[in-house]
């Protein structure tokens, strides 16, 4: 069974902090994906990653296939990055995204 | 573009009644998804849809049902609604491309309480 870890599980940070959000999985994958689930309950999807590294502004997610995790970095955190940040996984040869259960981020001004 | 909407917002219903979801996408996806996310839990998938006509089951799909008879379509259906259906749920739709992959863009989500 494809079990999805994430830590921790609710993070607060002081404004201008460095964040890391931590993703583990048990199965070998196609693709990993981050999501940001706002406050208002909307999900948005952040980044599909299955090697390396990417990057989109402030937010740096990254993937180590051996290892099996990954990692979402926000640097330069702002308040408005105060969010619910889920990890989901494809298990390979699957049509279907398996979910975390989210890192609570709040971020202090 | 609208995007992925969801009718309705938010229901009560009282256990035994039956409802359907609304989940339409503009996008011309493929694929379309039926979530649902409780307390505590990561978001399960109940039902999916890789085309028009064709549905398959999730991790959590009894007490539902679902129709994709158009393309831009996915519904979810509860036939005799239970407390334990009490939950939000979002609908989602993708695309997939060999070499791109796959992105999921979400409805607003369907806050459903059944007493």
């Amino acid at each position: 069974k494809n079990e999805v870890e994430q830590s921790p599980q609710n993070l607060t940070a002081q404004e201008g902090e460095f964040i890391t959000i931590n993703c583990s999985y048990s199965v070998g994958i196609s693709a990993l994906h981050w999501l940001q689930q706002h406050p208002g309950g909307g999900i948005v999807s952040l980044f599909m990653l299955s090697s390396g590294k990417k990057k989109h502004g402030r937010l740096i997610a990254t993937i180590n296939i051996q290892e099996k995790h990954s990692s979402l970095h926000i640097t330069a955190s702002h308040p408005r990055d105060s969010a619910v940040y889920i990890c989901a996984v494809r298990e390979t040869g699957a049509n279907n995204l398996f979910f975390g259960t989210g890192t609570r981020l709040t971020v202090i001004p | 573009n609208a995007g992925v909407t969801q009718t309705p917002k938010f229901r009560v219903l009282k256990t035994g009644q039956s409802m359907t979801l609304l989940c339409a996408q503009d996008m011309n996806h493929e694929y379309m998804y039926w979530y649902r996310q409780d307390p505590g839990m990561g978001l399960r998938l109940i039902h999916y849809s890789v085309g028009e006509g064709t549905t398959a089951k999730g991790e959590v799909p009894d007490g539902y049902n679902v129709s994709r008879l158009k393309k831009q379509n996915f519904l979810l259906g509860l036939e005799s609604a239970a407390p334990s259906q009490t939950s939000v749920y979002f609908c989602a739709s993708s695309y997939r491309r060999r070499t791109s992959g796959e992105t999921q863009y979400f409805g607003p989500g369907t806050r459903l309480l059944v007493l």
